[in-house]
């Protein structure tokens, strides 16, 4: 079946340091993969996707890109903001040849962000 | 305003309630979905519906309902919970069902089972 596992939360870091954190996936079809982002007394926000290998999806200075060969979508910002606590959610949308999947996306379990001023 | 509106934010209920969860999605997509957020787990899928049309049922027990009079309303219909049933319920929609289309979710309810 399909999963996702993301690194291990929370996250803690001083605003204008630099965020990784990792998302690996296994999918049986065609798989898009796509970060969420949920602040605080909010539902999930789409941040940024990609829909096949290689691609890169970016947004709001964040950026994922999409290795089949290790089967990760990493999501990095160059320097966080004090606005970019929250929690993110990797997430999975596959495909069988043929077929489709009803917008079933699989989820990791999130990661807590936290920036410090 | 969002473009996918849920009501109630909070309900608290008991155990022999009868409660519903409303959801309003005003971007003229055909999918709209349920969600479950507990703590420390994944986000849990439990109802898909395209075109009005129930097309999942993720294994949710009885207790939870689901209700799409048109494509723009989705209601959660719900009776003699469990304390464990207390969870964050996100409606979200999607264009389509296709896979590179993404879903916008509501701020959601929070729901206690007392």
């Amino acid at each position: 079946g399909n999963s996702v596992t993301q690194m291990e939360g929370p996250v803690t870091l001083s605003e204008e340091a630099f965020l990784t954190i990792n998302c690996t996936y296994t999918a049986t079809g065609y798989p898009s993969l796509f970060w969420y982002v949920q602040y605080p007394g909010e539902g999930l926000q789409l941040l940024l996707k990609a829909t096949k290998a290689d691609d890169k999806g970016s947004n709001k200075g964040f950026e994922a890109t999409y290795r089949k060969e290790t089967t990760s979508f990493h999501l990095e910002k160059g320097s966080v903001q004090v606005s970019d606590s929250a929690v993110y959610f990797c997430a999975l949308s596959d495909r069988k040849a043929g077929g489709t999947s009803y917008g079933k996306l699989t989820f990791g379990q999130g990661t807590i962000l936290t920036v410090h001023p | 305003e969002t473009g996918v509106t849920q009501t109630p934010r909070h309900l608290v209920m008991g155990m022999t309630n009868k409660k519903s969860l409303k959801c309003e999605q005003h971007l003229g997509h055909n999918a709209m979905y349920w969600y479950k957020q507990s703590a420390k787990k994944p986000l849990e899928l439990m109802f898909v519906y395209s075109l009005e049309e129930r097309v999942e049922n993720n294994s949710v027990p009885s207790r939870f309902s689901p209700e799409c009079p048109n494509s723009s309303h989705l209601f959660l219909h719900l009776h003699t919970l469990q304390p464990e049933d207390s969870a964050l319920y996100l409606c979200a929609s999607s264009p389509s069902t296709g896979n590179n289309s993404p879903l916008h979710f509501g701020n959601g309810t929070r729901l206690t089972v007392t």
